[in-house]
């Protein structure tokens, strides 16, 4: 069973919106703190958000900061990540993580790919 | 928000150790005990590997461990194996909430 499935990604126009999920499940998900981390295709992890057990708390990278906004719904047991104003460098494939605290990121979805291009 | 230092590569034949730097600031690898490796295989999504630097989460072999000095944190994996062929990440807490990987290390099994 895999933990974490992300969904949402695609093909968008410089400037546009998307709204990435991840739903989550085999574990309590509302006692872990979870992260985005994205990845361009052959090159390394970059993190991008996170967002503590309840939601109350969120930060980001300083690349997507004010773009971007983390939130969650743990009565649904999912995740998502709100994008807006998208660039061509946001272009990467997005992997939702979980970890109960620290900065250990025990549980991965498989990645949801974004593409920012007209 | 610098990504943190690894060498682009390493081998070693099978039965050999590697041992892999993840080279930060004071501000990161430097100020926490929470440098944590990952291995990744083509294809497939990142598996944590060590974590507070030291530890291994159940079902990784004891041939992984990690170390750190100052702000340079190390991975070694001893009697390398096939299967340890994999891109490896660090990564480390860098205070506010935020995380840092570093730049990875492909890892070759000659």
């Amino acid at each position: 069973e895999v933990p974490l499935v992300e969904s949402g990604g695609g093909l968008v126009q410089p400037g546009g919106s998307l709204r990435l999920s991840c739903a989550a499940s085999g574990f309590t998900f509302s006692s872990y703190y979870m992260h985005w981390v994205r990845q361009v295709p052959g090159k390394g992890l970059v993190w991008v958000s996170r967002i503590n057990s309840d939601g109350s708390s969120t930060s980001y990278a300083d690349s997507v900061k004010g773009r971007f906004t983390i939130s969650r719904d743990n009565a649904e047991n999912t995740l998502y990540l709100q994008m807006n104003s998208l660039r061509a460098e946001d272009t990467a494939l997005y992997y939702c993580a979980g970890t109960r605290g620290g900065s250990n990121l025990v549980y991965w979805g498989q990645g949801t790919l974004v593409t920012v291009s007209s | 928000q610098s990504a943190l230092t690894q060498p682009p590569s390493a081998s070693g034949s099978p039965g050999q150790s590697v041992t892999i730097s993840c080279t930060g600031t004071s501000s990161d690898v430097g100020g926490y005990n929470y440098v944590s490796w990952y291995q990744q295989h083509p294809g497939k999504a990142p598996k944590l590997m060590i974590y507070e630097v030291t530890k291994r989460p159940s079902g990784v072999p004891d041939r992984f461990s990690g170390s750190k000095s100052g702000n340079t944190a190390s991975l070694t994996v001893s009697g390398l194996q096939a299967e340890d062929e994999a891109d490896y990440y660090c990564s480390s807490y860098a205070g506010s909430n935020n995380l840092v990987f570093g730049t990875g290390t492909k890892v070759t099994v000659l």
